[in-house]
């Protein structure tokens, strides 16, 4: 167990609808990475944030956004889905964000169907 | 492309060695890192080395790093059926972003 949870593990929704992820890391972590894990694109760097503010952005689209909360928990939202952005979504946490490790937690695997 | 890259697929049989080799692009990367990644579970850290070491051991993993050619290995003694996963290399920028390869994919065969 890495100390990272991520709900729901799976999501099965329609295209054109709108879903949330949830991300709490582990425990005294201020970074919260996420990625999106696909068949045709691999793993691919989606955002980071380090203590509530944004730190670095990545391959991420504009329909998709991400926020991290006083709590330090992140919420990944992806609206106007579409059936390419079923992937697995990775949530990673680490101490400082610069650190030599990153702890994933179990992933949330979306379908739109 | 991808800036790190991996061959796909490798087959090894019980209690051999398996050699994953990796490329990588960032010379300004501080660490590279090896992920574990198995059927239905997240990613699980390895072992990883600083880029300024050119070798280190833990236990049955040796990660070999060339610097000049930008070269990284891992590589499994005694290889079992339960290292049977998809292993990962993956480079990180100063802000602890990881940069993936696509992964290779290794079977342990008895």
């Amino acid at each position: 167990d890495s100390g990272v949870t991520q709900t729901p593990k799976h999501l099965i929704t329609a295209t054109g609808q709108r879903v949330t992820l949830r991300c709490s890391p582990r425990s005294g972590d201020l970074s919260v990475y996420w990625y999106q894990q696909s068949l045709d694109q691999g793993l691919q760097f989606l955002i980071q944030y380090y203590n509530g503010e944004e730190r670095a952005k990545g391959n991420i689209l504009e329909r998709f956004s991400a926020q991290q909360f006083p709590d330090l928990h992140s919420e990944l939202n992806l609206s106007s889905l579409e059936l390419g952005d079923s992937a697995l979504y990775f949530c990673a946490s680490s101490e400082s964000g610069s650190d030599t490790e990153a702890f994933f937690g179990q992933g949330t695997r979306l379908t739109v169907v | 492309g991808e800036d790190v890259e991996q061959s796909l697929f490798l087959s090894v049989r019980e209690g051999d060695s398996s050699v994953i080799n990796c490329t990588y692009t960032d010379s300004s990367s501080t660490y590279l890192y090896w992920y574990k990644q198995e059927p239905g579970a997240g990613l699980q850290l390895l072992t990883y080395i600083f880029s300024n070491m050119d070798m280190k051991q833990d236990q049955r993993l040796t990660v070999l790093l060339n610097k000049k050619d930008k070269h990284l290995s891992l590589r499994i003694a005694d290889t079992q059926t339960g290292d049977s996963a998809i292993y990962f290399c993956a480079e990180t920028d100063s802000w602890g972003k990881l940069q993936f390869g696509a992964g290779t994919q290794v079977v342990v065969t008895p």
